[in-house]
């Protein structure tokens, strides 16, 4: 069974762009959370989408944004790029019950200059 | 007061060695409890969960969950130098998993 998987690992950006990360979550998985990992702050966690709906979101700025398509596939976006945006953005995919945790992918290393 | 407390070592023990990795945390809402291992660059994975109060054991490793108290536990017994990575402990109630931040363990051998 084919794990979570998170495209690409490493990019590298300078401020101001716009940067696209996508997710592809586990076969029949409908739940896609996203969190971004920092050494000060830990997981934060910036949105969940289920069914394409956007379920929750965290407390970060209108900069980050995200979707989900049809086949549970999501993206996020996250526009005029920061050097605070650096981090390690997390996909994780969930069945209907997430109650028992969450599949992570193994991130994408974003780095803005 | 952040919902999930956990001391982010870093700890550092000899093999074999019993391990305790512990989080508070503030919300009585929350019902279910997980403890994820975190390798470098990679991402969290499951080790455990469970949802009511008390132990649960699964090889080497114990879970406990004080709920009276809002205190969580892992315990690695006969610790080795493959379990050196970081271990968050992860809360949820009718919430999006809130993470702690994670502590650092090293397994020297």
């Amino acid at each position: 069974k084919a794990g979570v998987t998170q495209t690409p690992r490493y990019l590298i950006k300078t401020r101001g762009q716009q940067v696209t990360l996508s997710c592809s979550p586990i076969s029949g998985h409908r739940s896609v959370s996203w969190y971004q990992q920092t050494p000060g702050q830990g997981l934060q966690f910036l949105f969940e989408y289920f069914s394409e709906t956007q379920r929750n979101k965290g407390n970060f700025p209108g900069r980050f944004s995200g979707r989900q398509f049809s086949n549970s596939r999501s993206e996020m976006n996250v526009s005029t790029l920061e050097l605070g945006d650096s981090a390690l953005y997390l996909c994780a995919s969930s069945g209907e019950d997430s109650y028992y945790g969450y599949t992570f992918g193994s991130g994408t290393r974003l780095t803005v200059v | 007061q952040k919902e999930v407390e956990q001391d982010p070592g870093p700890l550092s023990v000899p093999e074999g060695a019993i391990v305790s990795l512990n989080c508070t945390y503030s919300n009585s809402a929350f019902q279910y409890f997980m403890w994820y291992r975190q390798y470098s660059r990679k991402g969290p994975e499951l080790l455990m969960y469970t949802y009511s109060s008390g132990n649960k054991e699964d090889g080497r490793f114990t879970a406990q969950v004080d709920k009276s108290s809002k205190y969580i536990s892992l315990f690695i017994r006969d610790s080795q130098p493959s379990d050196s990575a970081t271990y968050l402990c992860a809360i949820k109630g009718n919430t999006p998993l809130v993470f702690g931040k994670g502590t650092r363990l090293s397994v020297i051998a």
